[in-house]
Order: structure tokens, then sequence, then C-alpha cells
């Protein structure tokens, strides 16, 4: 079956750890995407990519870094520079420059600072 | 910018009552627009999507339709349940390379 698949599903760090968050897709899409979600609130763009070995930041990603060395794989690092990483991340991935595909997710992981 | 304003939350609702979830939009040109829906501790999912003024987008008894005139998209079910209970959101995409998210809303419906 296509899809994205994320993991882990539950992730938790010490502070000052880095983490790295995994995405990968069978979908042969081309863009990628990385989004948190906290409590109550929506989705903000962290990076994304539309072509393997070129990303670009989304509204927040400081303390993030991402690579994209395979077409199929866009893992997310959460650095000891994000003050507050405890949340729920999103990966997506979808079609580009086709007007009328949508974004598909992945099951999220569930980042928690201990 | 392009952007997303949906219904602020939580919204509470008896089993086969009416649904509507207001949204609207800001775009140039002419973006395709989403409904998607996240069950607790899980990923988003389509629900569904409409490409172009006045389409009618639907799916599990959902409905939704793109008005340009007055930039809206909202989500309407006719008999809810308590399987819907959910978190609902609003988003588009005007070139087909990002996407814009509404901040959700959390449906409850009670039996």
């Amino acid at each position: 079956d296509g899809g994205i698949t994320q993991s882990p599903k539950y992730l938790f760090r010490k502070e000052g750890q880095n983490v790295t968050l995994s995405c990968e897709q069978n979908l042969n899409h081309d863009a990628m995407y990385w989004y948190r979600q906290d409590p109550g609130q929506g989705l903000r763009l962290i990076y994304y990519s539309q072509i393997v070995n070129d990303f670009q930041k989304g509204d927040i990603a400081e303390g993030y870094s991402v690579s994209r060395e395979k077409k199929e794989s866009f893992p997310l690092t959460v650095t000891s520079a994000q003050k507050n990483p405890t949340a729920f991340y999103l990966c997506a991935s979808s079609i580009i420059r086709a007007l009328n595909t949508e974004a598909f997710f992945g099951q999220g992981t569930r980042l928690t600072v201990v | 910018g392009d952007s997303v304003t949906q219904m602020e939350g939580p919204v509470t609702l008896s089993e086969e009552a009416f649904l509507t979830i207001n949204c609207t939009y800001t775009a140039t040109g002419y973006p395709s627009l989403f409904w998607y829906v996240q069950y607790p501790g899980e990923g988003l999912q389509l629900l569904l999507k409409a490409t172009k003024a006045d389409d009618k987008g639907s799916n599990k008894g959902f409905e939704a339709t793109y008005r340009k005139e007055t930039t809206s998209f909202h989500l309407e079910k006719g008999s809810v349940q308590v399987s819907d209970s959910a978190v609902y959101f609003c988003a588009l995409s005007n070139t087909g390379n990002q996407f814009y998210f509404g901040t959700g809303t959390s449906l409850t419906v009670i039996p």
C-alpha cells in the first residue's frame, strides 16, 4: 500500500539532546513537508522540499534541520536550539505543479521533552 | 498572502443534529480547497476537496461548495454521528506547492 510512514510514534528527549524524526513515502511524490501541531492550534510549517537536495524554511524553522538525500525520505532533526520542542509533528507529501492534488499525511510523531 | 479562517470551536452537537463549520479564505487566483479530518493521536486525512468555483466536494455524508463570490467553503453534514467526533481543518493550495491550513475546529457528538 502506498503511503507515508513516520517513526517513531512516540519519542522522548532529554533537554539538550538532538533527535531525528523519520518520514518515508512510497507515493513517488516530489514535495514533502514538516508541520508542527500544538494543542488546540493549527499546523505550522517547519520546512518543505520540492526536489532532492533542496529544501526551504517554513514559518518556524529555527531550531530544526532537515535533509533530502532521497526522494522518498525527509528526516527532521529537532536540535537543542529548539527551546520548546514538545509537540506533535506531522509529515506530508504531495505532487507539485498539479493544482487539484492534496497533501497526504503520515500518522505523526509525538515528541516529549523530559 | 494566502490564508484560511475557520470557525473556532469547540462544537458540541447531539447525534443526528445538523453540522456547519464555516471556512473562508484569502487567496489570489483560483486555489484548490480542502477539508481534512483528524482523529485523536492521528495524522490528517482528506475528507473532501473542490478545485474550481461552484464545485461541490462530498464524502461520507459531508459536503462543501466552493463559493468564489463569498470566498467560502463551509462544511456541512445533515445528521452527525458519534463517530464524526474529530478535529476538522479547512485548507487551500494555490500553486500546488504549498498548503495553508485553518486552526481547526473540534467537534464532539454526544449520543
